[in-house]
């Protein structure tokens, strides 16, 4: 089956930047999503990227995907207390199932 | 717009019991996702519904497990006889038509048995 892999924890002080790293094993995803959960909440999408496309800027957010590699990672400018959260990616291979990887632990230390 | 509701937000259930929990998608979106989140993971998907058909399940939706849309519209998911190993998150999500912007997800409800 689909394998999605992130480190779990990143920690980063306020005003850096974070870059959170996703690997996947399906050479065949269509889209990749990233979701932020915060505590007790549900999951929220941040932002996606089309596999033929190498990135995507949102405003604080930037998105990169190495198909070769099938890496795909965040960066978050300026990052801010209200960033700290698990940050999960998601790919979408066929039909209507995501797969998600473990989710990546943000700290953001004031 | 009031988003994805899910209730009850938290179910403390004995091992044995059945239980049964509802989600309410956005009014106008057509399909409907659930999946489960154990601590330390992400989700895994259960099953999805387009309107009331139920177009796909995982084999993780186990014969104790079962899913219904009746109208389209709000959904219910039941799991019988309940074991230790069901204690988890269960999201709900619905999107309208393809799926490029992703789902929208609910809070969530928390089963613990006991």
């Amino acid at each position: 089956g689909e394998d999605v892999e992130q480190s779990l924890f990143l920690s980063v002080r306020e005003g850096d930047s974070s870059v959170i790293n996703c690997t996947y094993t399906d050479s065949s995803s269509t889209y990749l999503y990233w979701y932020k959960q915060e505590p007790g909440a549900g999951l929220q999408l941040l932002t996606y990227i089309f596999s033929n496309m190498d990135m995507k800027q949102d405003q604080r957010l930037t998105v990169l995907l190495n198909k070769k590699d099938k890496h795909l990672s965040l960066r978050i400018a300026d990052t801010q207390t209200g960033d700290s959260a698990i940050y999960f990616c998601a790919e979408r291979v066929t039909g209507n199932q995501f797969y998600f990887g473990t989710g990546t632990s943000l700290t953001v230390i004031p | 717009d009031t988003g994805v509701s899910q209730d009850p937000r938290h179910k403390i259930t004995k091992r044995g019991q059945n239980v049964t929990f509802r989600c309410d998608p956005i009014s106008e979106h057509n399909r409907l996702y659930w999946y489960r989140q154990t601590l330390g993971q992400g989700p895994e998907f259960l099953t999805y519904f387009q309107n009331e058909a139920q177009l796909e399940k995982s084999r993780l939706l186990s014969d104790r497990f079962s899913a219904e849309r009746p109208k389209g519209s709000f959904s219910t998911l039941e799991i019988q006889r309940t074991e230790q190993g069901d204690s988890a998150m269960y999201l709900c999500a619905s999107s309208l038509g393809g799926l490029v912007y992703g789902y929208t997800f609910g809070s969530g409800t928390r089963l613990t048995v006991v």
